[in-house]
C-alpha cells in the first residue's frame, strides 16, 4: 500500500507560467516532507521541505505547501523554466520508519 | 566535489552472475541507503544502514545482501542476479536527522539478460 502518492505521471507547463505538482499521503505521523528534483542520468537532488507543523515554505521560485488535514502538499513553481523539465518526487519521513519514502515522480516538461 | 560516488555507472550481467555495487561518501554521514528506480515504480529502498556496524532491510531486500564496511562505504551484492534486477541503482547518505533529506550518487545502471 503506498504512504505516499503522486497520482500524476506528468505534467507539461508553458515557460513563464506556475507549475504546481502534487502530493498525497497516509500516514499522519510523517512529520517531514521534501521534494527531489532528477534529471536523466543523474541521482535525485534536494529540492525543498517542509516541516508538518509549517503550512508553507518559499526558497525563491520554488514555494511547497502542506495541508495537514487533507494529508496533501503540492509544489509551485513560479515562474516556470525550460530547465526545471525533470521528474520530481514527493518525499516523507517519520512514522515507524526513519528512511524517507518516495512518491512514483511526477515528470514535468517546460516548453519553450 | 564531495558527495557520494558509485562504482560502477554502468554493468551488465548474465543470469547467475554476481557482483557488487560499491558506495563510497565523504560527508561523514552516519546513516547510508541503497534504493532502485524503476519505470512507474519510483524509488524503493533496498536496505540501509542506520549507523555503522548496523543495516536493515527496506521495501525490496530480497536477492540483495549489504555490507557496511566502515563509515564511508556501503556496498550492495547481488549474488545470483536475475533478469528482475534489471533496474537503476542509487546509493544515499545523510546525517540521520530527517530534515535535512539525503545526498544520492549518480547511479548505477545494471542490465541482467
Amino acid at each position: 500500500d503506498q504512504q505516499v502518492k503522486q497520482n500524476s505521471p506528468s505534467l507539461s507547463v508553458q515557460e513563464g507560467r506556475i507549475s504546481i505538482l502534487n502530493c498525497d499521503y497516509t500516514n499522519s505521523m510523517f512529520d517531514y516532507f521534501l521534494w527531489y528534483k532528477k534529471y536523466p542520468a543523474e541521482g535525485p537532488t534536494f529540492l525543498i521541505s517542509i516541516s508538518s507543523i509549517k503550512d508553507k515554505n518559499e526558497d525563491g521560485r520554488f514555494t511547497v505547501f502542506l495541508n495537514k488535514s487533507a494529508k496533501h502538499l503540492s509544489l509551485h513553481i513560479v515562474p516556470s523554466q525550460p530547465g526545471d523539465s525533470a521528474v520530481y518526487f514527493c518525499a516523507a519521513s517519520g512514522g515507524s520508519q526513519g528512511n524517507l519514502i518516495f512518491g512514483k515522480g511526477t515528470k514535468l516538461s517546460v516548453k519553450p | 566535489n564531495a558527495g557520494v560516488t558509485q562504482t560502477p555507472k554502468f554493468q551488465v550481467l548474465k543470469t547467475g552472475q554476481s557482483m557488487t555495487l560499491q558506495c563510497a561518501q565523504d560527508m561523514n554521514h552516519n546513516s547510508m541507503y541503497w534504493y532502485r528506480q524503476d519505470p512507474g515504480m519510483g524509488l524503493r529502498l533496498i536496505y540501509y544502514s542506520a549507523s555503522e556496524g548496523t543495516t536493515d532491510k527496506g521495501e525490496v531486500p530480497n536477492g540483495y545482501n549489504v555490507s557496511r564496511l566502515n563509515k564511508r562505504e556501503f556496498s550492495l551484492r547481488l549474488e545470483s542476479a536475475a533478469p528482475s534486477q534489471t533496474s537503476v541503482y542509487f546509493c544515499a547518505s545523510s546525517e540521520g536527522d530527517e530534515g535535512y533529506g539525503y545526498t544520492f550518487g549518480s547511479g548505477t545502471r545494471l542490465t541482467v539478460v
